[in-house]
């Protein structure tokens, strides 16, 4: 299987900053990198597929880039609705993997 | 708008079979792939397969001896069935699809639904 590690775990953030999490991959997954936002009680939320592309109705303050093994997103501008948990998820091979999540919670 | 719908027991046996679907409206099942995703309590997300309209599936290895993914083109829904559980097969399970141009990604999730498995 796929491992995909998260970093920061969680993160402490104000409005207005800019956070970045990371995502790395045991081992090369193309460009088949995916970003979901959870709310606490809510289903994941698609945010950006494909390493980079924005999904419709995402505000363009979140970006994702990378290749291989190693991905970022970036929120720019952190608005108080960011306030989530974030997982990256492969779908190079199967089994489809998530990493752990990271938090990102209100400094 | 597509929107996605689980549905079964909230409360399952240890060594018995769970068994959800996934009403799937606004939209035809007859395309994409289904997924079941799950959730145990306060933890990250498992992947625990899919199954295209055709009736072609993938399992986690980790679930496939017990994972059976169905599903009913008639009714527009399909399937999770997973046996023998235990209490780590305790969690939310959601249903999603993966969308036609997001690159092997979900676009539509069901809300979830709580699965706890207790005597």
């Amino acid at each position: 299987d796929i491992q995909m590690t998260q970093s920061p775990s969680s993160v402490s953030a104000s409005i207005g900053d800019r956070v970045t999490i990371t995502c790395r991959a045991s081992q090369g997954v193309g460009t088949w990198l995916t970003w979901y936002q959870q709310k606490s009680g809510k289903a994941p939320k698609l945010l950006i597929y494909a390493v980079s592309s924005l999904q419709s109705g995402v505000p363009s303050r979140f970006s994702g880039s990378g290749s291989g093994t190693d991905f970022t997103l970036t929120i720019s501008n952190l608005q108080p609705e960011d306030f989530a948990t974030y997982y990256c998820q492969q779908a190079n091979s199967f089994p489809l993997t998530f990493g752990g999540g990271t938090k990102v919670e209100i400094k | 708008q597509v929107q996605l719908q689980e549905s079964g027991p909230g409360l399952v046996k240890p060594s018995e079979t769970l068994s959800l679907t996934c009403s799937v409206s606004g939209g035809s099942i007859n395309s994409f792939y289904w997924t079941w995703i799950r959730q145990a309590p306060g933890k990250g997300l498992q992947w625990i397969g899919y199954i295209s309209y055709t009736g072609s599936t993938s399992y986690n290895p980790s679930l496939k001896s017990r994972v059976t993914i169905s599903v009913d083109t008639s009714k527009n829904q399909f399937s999770l069935k997973l046996s023998s559980v235990t209490a780590a097969d305790t969690a939310v399970y959601y249903c999603a699809r993966e969308g036609p141009t997001v690159g092997n990604a979900y676009d539509f999730w069901g809300q979830g639904t709580m699965v706890t498995v207790s005597s």
